[in-house]
């Protein structure tokens, strides 16, 4: 089967940049989608089709995705962006990754 | 904006079959997808399965022999059905708008499966 690889967890301190990363064998050849989750709450899409931010997403929030591994850089962490999230693909079934927790701390 | 409702049992005995519907209010369900993911708790994120224009269906091969996910355009709503449940199948199930990608999210129903 076809499985997207998250890191479990990633630190990073106010106003860093955070780089969270999703990898896969056929990433390169689909579309990736990324979510925020907070505590408590349902998942927001962030990033869909690689890199495009639905409307209300702030633009420190952008995707990329090249080879094997897609990518979602947020810019200028704030303490509001600790959540976990999920990348997301298709592969004739929607497929999502582990699962980043993010730490702004 | 599309917005998404569970509603449901929150309690399943064993063996027997897990209904969820999801209401929809803000657009028509007459086009386009609609999903069910799942969450157990402290876990990550499940696909259940989608249904889309023509009342074609794709579920996660995992749980295929067992889901059903259909759709009512009258009530602007759709529904999944799961038999034979267990306790593995205890989680928050959310529905949503969109297949690939999931736009717009329900805000979950927890549901325990128990005796």
């Amino acid at each position: 089967s076809y499985d997207l690889t998250q890191p479990p967890s990633l630190s990073v301190s106010p106003g860093q940049t955070a780089s969270l990363t999703c990898s896969g064998d056929k990433l390169g050849d689909t579309y990736t989608s990324w979510y925020q989750q907070k505590p408590g709450q349902s998942p927001v899409l962030v990033i869909y089709q690689n890199t495009k931010r639905p409307s209300g997403i702030p633009d420190r929030f952008s995707g990329s995705n090249s080879g094997n591994t897609a990518t979602l850089t947020i810019d200028g962490t704030q303490a509001m962006d600790e959540a976990d999230y999920y990348c997301q693909a298709w592969d004739n079934r929607v497929i999502f990754g582990g699962g980043t927790k993010l730490t702004v701390l | 904006q599309v917005q998404l409702q569970e509603s449901g049992p929150g309690l399943v005995k064993p063996s027997q079959t897990l209904s969820l519907t999801c209401s929809v209010s803000g657009g028509s369900i007459s086009s386009g997808y609609w999903s069910w993911i799942r969450q157990p708790a402290g876990k990550g994120l499940e696909w259940v399965g989608l249904i889309y224009t023509g009342k074609g269906t794709n579920y996660d091969p995992s749980l295929k022999s067992r889901v059903t996910i259909s759709i009512d355009t009258s009530m602007n709503q759709f529904s999944l059905h799961l038999t034979s449940v267990t306790a593995a199948d205890t989680a928050v199930y959310y529905c949503g708008s969109g297949g690939s990608p999931i736009d717009y999210w329900g805000q979950g129903i927890l549901v325990t499966v128990s005796s």
